[in-house]
């Protein structure tokens, strides 16, 4: 069993609907959690992080962590093509030094 | 802030040579980098783990001869693949982290080995 499942997709939503991506994972020792955006090509985009259990926003993008499911969530509102991308979880029990990355969620916003 | 720029972005070459990619944190002082390689619809795979003036820790499996890695100041880290050949193709991305911060991501290097 891998230490972080992520469902590959792809996910396809019309543009403006509510996108959720998820990530379960199975050591408790988990505190920092992270969703990475990466195109086609490029490097992974640091869009959310936050420590241990709770909510946190950042414009059109919530993170959320429930540690005692061990399930993250990811969610973006009013879904634009242009949040096309891969969406990758990762996290840390010790900071943000040795990450373990989730396989990556393909979402496909079509206009 | 938090750039990391990776250069160069793409590379082709033929079997046997060796290639050197460069990972520089542009805004700020990486207290350590970390190489990781990417195959087609797979996650990261982190390769070592650099930390500046000190040798770099491999990852069980990373071959440290055949990926060498040298981490000379707080702002630049480079990848060597020595004597590549077609297997070690691949998208190869470094990230670079301060302090208590998350780690920021090159846009990485393709590469090729004909």
């Amino acid at each position: 069993q891998k230490e972080v499942e992520q469902d590959p997709g792809p996910l396809s939503v019309p543009e403006g609907a509510i996108v959720s991506l998820n990530c379960t994972y199975s050591n408790s020792a988990f505190q920092y959690f992270m969703w990475y955006r990466q195109y086609s090509r490029k490097g992974p985009e640091l869009l959310m992080y936050t420590y241990s259990s709770g909510n946190k926003e950042d414009g059109r993008f919530t993170a959320q962590v429930d540690k005692s499911s061990k399930y993250i969530s990811l969610f973006i509102r009013d879904s634009q093509p242009s949040d096309s991308a891969t969406y990758l979880c990762a996290m840390s029990a010790t900071g943000f030094q040795k990450l373990v990355f989730g396989t990556g969620t393909r979402l496909l916003v079509s206009p | 802030g938090a750039v990391v720029s990776q250069h160069p972005s793409r590379v082709i070459c033929k079997s046997g040579t060796s290639v050197k990619i460069e990972c520089r944190s542009l805004d700020f002082q990486a207290t350590t980098m970390f190489w990781y390689r990417q195959f087609p619809k797979q996650s990261l795979m982190l390769m070592a783990t650099s930390n500046e003036g000190s040798k770099a820790t491999y990852e069980q499996g990373v071959e440290k001869d055949k990926f060498l890695i040298n981490h000379a100041s707080l702002t630049l880290s480079t990848l060597t693949v020595t004597s590549a050949h077609p297997e070690d193709s691949s998208f190869y991305i470094c990230s670079a982290v301060s302090s208590n911060q998350p780690q920021h991501f090159g846009d990485g290097t393709r590469l090729s080995i004909l």
